[in-house]
């Protein structure tokens, strides 16, 4: 089962405007990862979000955690045609030294230049 | 720095016969992974290998084998395909100082 959900699953937006995606997850994490996956290629790895942080920044990106309500958002802001992509929300929930990712189902995020 | 290699790109198989997937990391990496993506889907864990000569079934192990054959390899097998396992495999390798795992560019099989 995957931990992630994540809401809207497609979204379309002008080149210009803002992108925000959703990750709802159901059990305690240490940390919360985004990644991108470019049509037919492998996921690559944008920003990582630790359980005792709220907020926090890279470039044009903007990630957001609330552990009370189990949930994420990313939010891409002034998009380029090259965001156009699949995100995906992955969860580390610990407890062990394997490192298991729990990834959602992904929202696939379409910039109209 | 290659990062994460995996091969082939792309695979054939008529239900029955196996295959292996080969994968190799040159960044020193302990952790590797195993997924399958399916269209429209996330990525699930199929096996993953925290440290060398340690293997542990993911979320859908079966049907597959693994082995890690030094730090570097960890390889899948498909002893006999089956057509439910047709999608692109992904291997990935984790790097603790950045607390991320780095991704393969996939291996797409289809089982017919």
């Amino acid at each position: 089962s995957q931990q992630g959900e994540e809401d809207p699953q497609a979204l379309s937006i002008q080149e210009g405007e803002n992108a925000t995606m959703n990750c709802s997850y159901k059990t305690s994490i240490n940390n919360l990862q985004w990644y991108r996956q470019n049509s037919g290629r492998g996921l690559v790895h944008l920003i990582l979000i630790r359980s005792n942080e709220r907020e926090k920044h890279s470039g044009r990106l903007r990630v957001t955690l609330d552990t009370s309500k189990k949930s994420s958002s990313l939010l891409i802001t002034a998009s380029r045609a090259a965001d156009t992509a699949s995100y995906f929300c992955a969860t580390d929930a610990g407890g062990d030294s394997s490192y298991k990712l729990i990834f959602g189902s992904g929202t696939r995020l379409l910039v109209r230049p | 720095n290659a990062g994460v290699t995996q091969t082939p790109k792309f695979q054939v198989l008529k239900t029955g016969q196996s295959m292996t997937l080969q994968c190799a990391q040159d960044m020193n990496h302990n952790s590797m992974y195993w997924y399958r993506q399916d269209p429209g889907m996330g990525l699930r864990l199929i096996y993953y290998s925290a440290s060398e000569g340690t293997t542990d079934k993911g979320e859908v192990p079966n049907g597959y084998n693994v082995s890690r054959l030094n730090k570097r390899e960890f390889s899948l097998r498909l002893e006999s395909a089956a057509p439910s396992q047709t999608s692109v495999y992904f291997c990935a390798s984790y790097g603790l100082a950045k607390n991320i795992q780095y991704f393969g560019a996939g291996t797409r099989l289809s089982v017919l």
